[in-house]
C-alpha cells in the first residue's frame, strides 16, 4: 500500500517570502501521479499542481513549483512571493494510474503573515 | 472543469440517527468518490461509487454503516447510519474529470 508523509504539521512565513513544504511517499510503483491540494478555511479542496512520475521535468504553475526527486521519493512544493490568500492546509497526495483514488498525507497548515 | 455541490453543507445530529448526504455534479462522470476528513486530520477514502453497480469500500468502511447510492452519472448519496460522536467529520465527494474535483464538503457534528 502507498503511504504519503508530510513531516511539517504547521508552517508560518511573512508575506512575499518563499516557503517550501515537504512530502515523502512510499510506493513500489514505477508510474504514478503526485499532487498538491490546497484547502482554505472554506473547506474547498483546490488542486494546486500535479506531477507525472515519468516526467523528469518539475511541474510549475505560476508561483507554485515542485521539486520531484523520484529516487528519494520526495515531492516538495515551493511557493514563491507568498500571498495572504495562500493561507490554507496543504495536502500532498498520491495516485496510481487507473486507480483514480487519492492517498493523502497528513497535511501542513500554512499561515502567511502580513 | 466539473462543479460539484453537496447538501447539506452542515448538520448537527443526535447519536443513533442517520444522515444522507447528496452530491451533484454538473457533468456526467463514471466514478464518484466519498472521503471523510476527521477533525484536524487528512482525507480518507470511504468508497468509490460507479453508476449501476455496488460501491467499492475501503478497508475499515462497511456498507451497513455507509450505504451509498449512485442512481445516475451525475448524482450520488452517502448515508451515515446509526451515528455516534466519532462520526463527526467533514464528508467530501469528488469526481475524476481530467483531474479530481472536490465538493465543498458536509460538516457533520454528532452529539
Amino acid at each position: 500500500a502507498q503511504t504519503v508523509t508530510q513531516s511539517q504539521p504547521e508552517m508560518s512565513v511573512q508575506e512575499a517570502e518563499t516557503v517550501t513544504l515537504s512530502c515523502t511517499y512510499d510506493t513500489s510503483e514505477s508510474n504514478y501521479y503526485l499532487f498538491w491540494y490546497k484547502q482554505p478555511p472554506s473547506r474547498q479542496m483546490i488542486l494546486v499542481i500535479r506531477q507525472e512520475a515519468y516526467k523528469q521535468q518539475n511541474a510549475t504553475e505560476n508561483r507554485f513549483s515542485v521539486n520531484f526527486q523520484k529516487a528519494a521519493k520526495s515531492f516538495s512544493l515551493k511557493i514563491s512571493d507568498s500571498q495572504l490568500g495562500d493561507t490554507a492546509m496543504y495536502f500532498c497526495a498520491f495516485m496510481k494510474p487507473g486507480a483514480q483514488k487519492l492517498v493523502f498525507g497528513q497535511g501542513t497548515r500554512l499561515t502567511i503573515n502580513p | 472543469s466539473a462543479v460539484i455541490s453537496q447538501k447539506p453543507s452542515r448538520d448537527i445530529c443526535q447519536r443513533g440517527t442517520s444522515l444522507t448526504i447528496q452530491c451533484q455534479v454538473d457533468s456526467q462522470v463514471t466514478m464518484m468518490f466519498w472521503y471523510r476528513q476527521q477533525p484536524g486530520q487528512s482525507l480518507t477514502l470511504i468508497a468509490t461509487a460507479n453508476q449501476g453497480s455496488e460501491a467499492t469500500y475501503e478497508s475499515g468502511f462497511v456498507i451497513d454503516k455507509f450505504p451509498i447510492s449512485r442512481p445516475n452519472l451525475t448524482f450520488s448519496t452517502l448515508t451515515v447510519s446509526n451515528m455516534s460522536p466519532e462520526d463527526s467529520s467533514i464528508y467530501l465527494c469528488s469526481v475524476e474529470y481530467a483531474e479530481q474535483f472536490f465538493g465543498p464538503g458536509t460538516r457533520l457534528t454528532v452529539l
